[in-house]
C-alpha cells in the first residue's frame, strides 16, 4: 500500500520555540493531506485539512496562527507549531489522500514535548 | 456535530478468543463507517469499511455490519491471534475514505499466546 512518512518521530523543545514536522507521501501524490492530534486516552482531533498549493481549512477551535500548515507539493506537507506551550505537547498525524484514492494513509506520528 | 463512541480498554485477551469492540456513532445524514488499526510503531491502516446501511466490510478475519436502526459498527472476529495484538480505532466519514474523518478514541488490544 501507499506509504507516508512523517519526521521527526518525536521532539522534545523549549517553551516559546517554534517545531516544524514534515509529513511526506512516498510513492503517490497527495492532492489532500490531514493533520490530526491526539491526547492521552483521546481521540484523534483533526485539526485541518490542506489541499496543494491552497490555503490550509483549519478546525474551529484551532488557531491558524499558532500551527501553521504549508502544502507546497504534492509530496510533502509540513505542520509549524509558533510559539510552542506546554499544553501543544501531544501527538501529532498526518494523513494523506492522493486524487481518486477511495481511503487516506496516515503516516506514523510524531509526539511533541514542550517544556 | 458528528461523533462516535467505542468501547474503552485496554483489552487483554488469549488467543483464539472472540473480539467483539463495540462502536456506535452520532451523525447527520448517511455517513461512511470504518476500522482503523495502528500496530505498535506504525500508521493507522484501513482494515474495512462500510459505505451505506446493512453493508458488512470484512478483512483479515474481522467483520462489522453498518446497523443504521441501532447507529452502530461493532467490529468482531471469531479468533484473535498474536498478531492481531494493536490499537483499533472506529471512525465515520462522509464520502468513501478520503475526506475528513472523526474517529473514537482507540481501544487496545493485546492477545497472549
Amino acid at each position: 500500500g501507499a506509504v507516508v512518512s512523517q519526521h521527526p518521530s518525536w521532539v522534545i523543545c523549549k517553551s516559546g520555540t517554534s517545531v516544524k514536522i514534515e509529513c511526506r507521501s512516498l510513492d503517490f501524490q497527495a492532492t489532500t493531506m490531514f493533520w490530526y492530534r491526539q491526547f492521552p486516552k483521546q481521540s484523534l482531533m483533526l485539526m485541518a485539512t490542506s489541499n496543494e498549493g491552497s490555503k490550509a481549512t483549519y478546525e474551529q477551535g484551532v488557531e491558524k496562527d499558532k500551527f501553521l500548515i504549508n502544502h507546497a507539493s504534492l509530496t510533502l506537507s509540513t505542520l509549524t507549531v509558533t510559539s510552542a506551550h506546554p499544553e501543544d505537547s501531544s501527538f501529532y498525524i498526518c494523513s494523506a489522500a492522493g486524487q481518486g484514492q477511495e481511503t487516506q494513509y496516515f503516516g506514523p506520528g510524531t509526539r511533541l514535548l514542550v517544556l | 456535530g458528528d461523533s462516535v463512541t467505542q468501547m474503552e480498554g485496554p483489552v487483554t485477551l488469549s488467543e483464539e478468543a472472540f473480539l467483539t469492540i463495540n462502536c456506535t456513532y452520532t451523525a447527520t445524514g448517511y455517513p461512511s463507517l470504518f476500522w482503523y488499526v495502528q500496530y505498535p510503531g506504525e500508521g493507522l491502516q484501513l482494515l474495512l469499511k462500510a459505505t451505506k446501511a446493512d453493508d458488512k466490510g470484512s478483512n483479515k478475519g474481522f467483520e462489522a455490519t453498518y446497523r443504521k436502526e441501532t447507529t452502530s459498527f461493532h467490529l468482531e472476529k471469531g479468533s484473535v491471534q498474536v498478531s492481531d495484538s494493536a490499537v483499533y480505532f472506529c471512525a465515520l466519514g462522509h464520502g468513501g475514505g478520503s475526506e475528513k474523518l472523526v474517529f473514537g478514541k482507540g481501544m487496545k488490544l493485546t492477545v497472549n499466546p
